[in-house]
């Protein structure tokens, strides 16, 4: 069964850490992958996706995350958070086969100023 | 332009009693998900419509849930006789195509409170 893996549950940071938020799928077929953030009180919204071509894919707000096939991963990085990225985390694969979104079960993310 | 919008925001109902939850997709989305997302969790699928079709219904968790999308835009998810493990956020998605690697485009959601 596809399924999405975050490691980190609960990530406290100081502003201008550096941030990395583990992601591991299980999925055999073609992978495509994404990160979402949900700011407090917002909706999901997208931060970046993976679909093919070059692994290390930017996204918005200076965030990017590596696809690397060999570990079935897609972790999320930024080399300097603010206080502003306060917020939930969620990784998601795609499955091909009804173009439903599977997540893990996200990260939240607080940055102390 | 105008997102996912969903309809109430915030639902309280007594434990038996039927709720009905509407969204409204970006205009001409032909793709449209439910979501659940209980408290401390990912959101789980639970339904997938193209256009009118409800190609997908292998998330609804029982027959209590019912969805439809009859002219291909609005949809509303119907859960009857609700439980209290049916308390979560309801979030629908909408995405420009049919199958394929598309983003998907979230509203705000709807949380069911089951007293």
């Amino acid at each position: 069964a596809q399924s999405v893996s975050q490691h980190n549950h609960h990530v406290i940071l100081s502003e201008a850490a550096s941030l990395e938020l583990g992601c591991n799928y299980s999925y055999g077929g073609t992978v495509n992958l994404f990160w979402y953030v949900q700011y407090p009180g917002q909706h999901l919204q997208l931060l970046l996706k993976y679909f093919s071509g070059d692994p290390l894919v930017k996204g918005i707000k200076g965030f990017e995350a590596e696809f690397i096939k060999s570990k079935f991963s897609f972790n999320l990085r930024k080399p300097s958070v603010q206080w502003s990225d306060t917020a939930e985390y969620f990784c998601a694969v795609l499955s091909s086969n009804t173009g439903k979104l599977i997540f893990g079960q996200g990260t939240t993310l607080q940055v102390k100023p | 332009g105008a997102g996912v919008s969903q309809s109430p925001r915030y639902k309280v109902a007594k434990r038996g009693q039927d709720v009905a939850l509407r969204c409204d997709p970006i205009s001409g989305h032909v793709s449209l998900f439910w979501y659940q997302q209980a408290l401390g969790q990912g959101p789980e699928f639970l339904t997938y419509f193209q256009n009118e079709a409800q190609l997908d219904k292998s998330g609804l968790p029982s027959d209590r849930f019912f969805a439809e999308r009859p002219e291909g835009s609005v949809s509303t998810l119907k859960i009857q006789r609700t439980q209290q493990e049916d308390s979560a956020v309801y979030l629908c998605a909408s995405s420009p195509r049919g199958q394929g690697a598309y983003e998907q485009y979230f509203g705000p959601g709807t949380r069911l409170t089951v007293t």
